[in-house]
């Protein structure tokens, strides 16, 4: 167990569907990444958050954002679905102190199937 | 942009066989790190090389940085069903060194 959990676990919804992935990171962590996982593909990073405030964006497409609360939780907004954002989202926390020389812990991911 | 290739794509040995993974990059890396994702899981951090040269041993597994910094490895020897995973090795990446580039990941397969 990594101490960061995601919910939910499992989500299906429709072509054109909004949805709102949550995170919560370890205790402590002030950094959160979000990755995308797609069949058979490797981690692409769409954006991280630090205390707070966006840090880092990579390959997020328009229709995504994201947000990190007071509390350090984050979520992960995908609108206007389509059927090729089926994948694992997958949320990391790390203390944020050195950024990329962190430990990024993953949580359990979420897995997002758009029908 | 940057890239982290890895290679191979995938694995198959026999329990108790040698099995090595090999990541390169487009670009001088000032660190690199290692991760294990099991089948149905979330990918879990190894370990991470800084130094030029440095190779570091977790019991059978042994992970070397290129002295060029820029290609690394992971050894696992005498493998047991316990390595089926894949494989990740990540970066900084060169736009910024906020974020990690993964490699595509080496899935490996444990017969027993």
């Amino acid at each position: 167990d990594s101490g960061v959990t995601q919910t939910p676990k499992h989500l299906i919804t429709a072509t054109g569907q909004r949805v709102t992935l949550r995170c919560s990171p370890r205790s402590g962590d002030l950094s959160v990444y979000w990755y995308q996982q797609s069949l058979d593909q490797g981690l692409q990073f769409l954006i991280q958050y630090y205390n707070g405030e966006e840090r880092a964006k990579g390959n997020i497409l328009e229709r995504f954002s994201a947000q990190q609360f007071p509390d350090l939780h984050s979520e992960l907004n995908l609108s206007s679905l389509e059927l090729g954002d089926s994948a694992l989202y997958f949320c990391a926390s790390s203390v944020g102190i050195r950024d990329v020389t962190d430990t990024q812990y993953f949580g359990p991911g979420t897995r997002l199937t758009v029908l | 942009g940057q890239q982290v290739m890895q290679i191979p794509q995938y694995q198959h040995v026999q329990e108790g066989e040698d099995f090595t993974t090999y990541c390169n990059s487009s670009t001088t890396l000032s660190n690199i790190q290692w991760y294990k994702q099991r089948p149905g899981g979330h990918p879990v951090f190894l370990i991470q090389l800084v130094k030029s040269g440095e190779v570091k041993k977790q019991k059978r597994l042994t992970f070397q940085f290129g002295e060029a910094k820029k290609n690394s490895s992971l050894h696992i020897t005498a493998t047991q069903t316990t390595d089926v995973g894949t494989y990740f090795c990540a970066g900084p990446s060169s736009g910024s060194a906020r974020q990690l580039t993964f490699g595509s990941g080496t899935q490996l397969t444990v017969l027993p």
